[in-house]
């Protein structure tokens, strides 16, 4: 299964919404989830199940998609919300693939 | 509480071969898969493999099958990833985790630097 996530960087101010989208060559259903990395710091899902919010994250951020299209979506970004977002699919579970990541930015 | 500990950042030759470990606590080791990602330096994350500690099963990425080995002890609690011929491109972050976007039960260790250098 090949995974497109885009765009690879974005800049953005605090404040601002934005939406990260990962694909897919073939349906997975719903079994993706998204992370945040921040420098030096192991990744921590945020979303799991494609839409379900990790315990304790804030619900400024939001999952949607089934099938091959699949978004990430951060409301009001804050300051620690700049990092590096990746996706992974488990269709194939426990086979695993990342997205290439998505870099945001402070603008 | 569920915590991955990783073994400590390693400095190897080219050639030599290398054993990292991942010790689990705070849940049943035996019953969940882990698995092992890298992440080069600047570069973004790569599903290398996973492991079923209770029966050996496990699986790897085409990209790493026959260039690491990933196992694990249950008896101990620890999942391993071996390198037997290292080369200066396995210089990486390597990380265990549980990979569980499905139920959200997924737990991280904390990465073990490994640099590769004549």
């Amino acid at each position: 299964i090949q995974m497109t996530q885009s765009p690879s960087s974005l800049s953005a101010s605090v404040g601002d919404t934005v939406t990260i989208t990962c694909r897919t060559s073939q349906g997975i259903r719903n079994d993706l989830g998204w992370y945040q990395q921040k420098p030096g710091k192991a990744p921590k899902l945020l979303i799991y199940g494609a839409s379900t919010l990790q315990t304790g994250v804030p619900s400024r951020f939001s999952g949607s998609g089934s099938g091959t299209y699949f978004t990430l979506t951060i409301s009001s970004l804050q300051p620690e919300d700049f990092a590096t977002y990746y996706c992974l699919q488990d269709y194939n579970y426990p086979v695993c693939a990342f997205g290439q990541g998505t870099k945001v930015e402070i603008k | 509480e569920v915590q991955l500990v990783q073994s400590g950042a390693e400095v190897k030759k080219p050639g030599e071969s290398l054993t990292i470990s991942c010790k689990g606590s705070g849940y049943r080791f035996s019953s969940y898969w882990i698995g092992w990602v890298r992440q080069m330096p600047g570069k973004g994350l790569e599903w290398m493999g996973i492991t079923y500690p209770t029966d050996s099963d496990t699986r790897y990425s085409p990209s790493f099958q026959g260039q690491v080995t990933i196992s694990a002890d249950t008896s101990i609690s620890t999942a391993y990833l071996y390198w037997s011929t290292l080369k200066a491109s396995d210089t990486a972050i390597y990380y265990c985790a549980t990979l569980d976007v499905r139920t959200g039960g997924d737990y991280w260790g904390q990465g073990t630097l490994v640099t590769v250098s004549s």
